[in-house]
């Protein structure tokens, strides 16, 4: 299996743009996890989905983030206009069944800097 | 609101030494994960633990949940430069499987 699937690995813009990340999940996966990574916040939960649906988007900090996940296989999230303060590793995470004891399969990550 | 609290944030020790990190909270977790992150990479699955008082290892590793199940730790015999990264845990509670995690312990081992 190919793992979890993030492009682009790295994206650098400026404030105001829109910047649009895509993630791929392992085939099968139910689950799917969008995650933003600083020094300051550590790992944080930005929004899950569950077969597709949004279940909880109670980390996405502003309307600015929007995520969408159209069928099993794809999902993007968007930062539009993007920020400095946005700046940080955001990744994508499956799992099969959504328990707490699942493994969850991060993908290598998105390095967005936002000039 | 369920936190987290690793310790220490960040350790550098040499090849050959042991080391223990912490993983502590106020709340009460069904399960606890460990992950293990290398620059460039996404965190990586180590072990889950679910039972109070239960010990597990991986080789030179052996991880402890604690007793009320709100702390656990991470201990490494022997350390060796492969195992430089940084060590997240995650606490699972939520009955969706969203994990609560940790701001990590960066560890280096010099060779």
């Amino acid at each position: 299996d190919a793992g979890v699937i993030q492009s682009p690995r790295h994206e650098v813009t400026e404030m105001g743009q829109e910047v649009t990340l895509r993630c791929k999940p392992i085939s099968g996966h139910d689950y799917l996890f969008w995650y933003r990574q600083t020094m300051m916040r550590g790992l944080e939960l930005l929004i899950y989905f569950n077969n597709n649906v949004p279940i909880d988007d109670s980390g996405m900090p502003e309307d600015r983030f929007s995520a969408k996940m159209p069928n099993a296989s794809f999902s993007t999230l968007k930062i539009q206009p993007s920020e400095p303060r946005d700046s940080a590793v955001y990744f994508c995470a499956s799992s099969p069944w959504g328990l707490s004891t699942d493994t969850q399969y991060f993908g290598p990550g998105t390095r967005l800097t936002v000039l | 609101t369920q936190l987290l609290e690793q310790s220490p944030q960040f350790l550098s020790i040499q090849e050959g030494e042991n080391l223990t990190v912490y993983c502590n909270s106020s709340s009460v977790f069904s399960s606890l994960q460990w992950y293990r992150q290398e620059p460039g990479e996404g965190p990586v699955l180590l072990v889950t633990v679910v039972t109070g008082g239960e010990v597990k290892k991986l080789k030179r590793l052996t991880f402890q949940f604690g007793d009320a199940r709100k702390d656990s730790s991470l201990h490494i015999t022997a350390a060796q430069p492969g195992d430089t990264g940084l060590y997240l845990c995650a606490g699972g509670g939520g009955s969706q499987g969203n994990l609560i995690f940790g701001k990590g312990t960066k560890l280096s081992v010099k060779p």
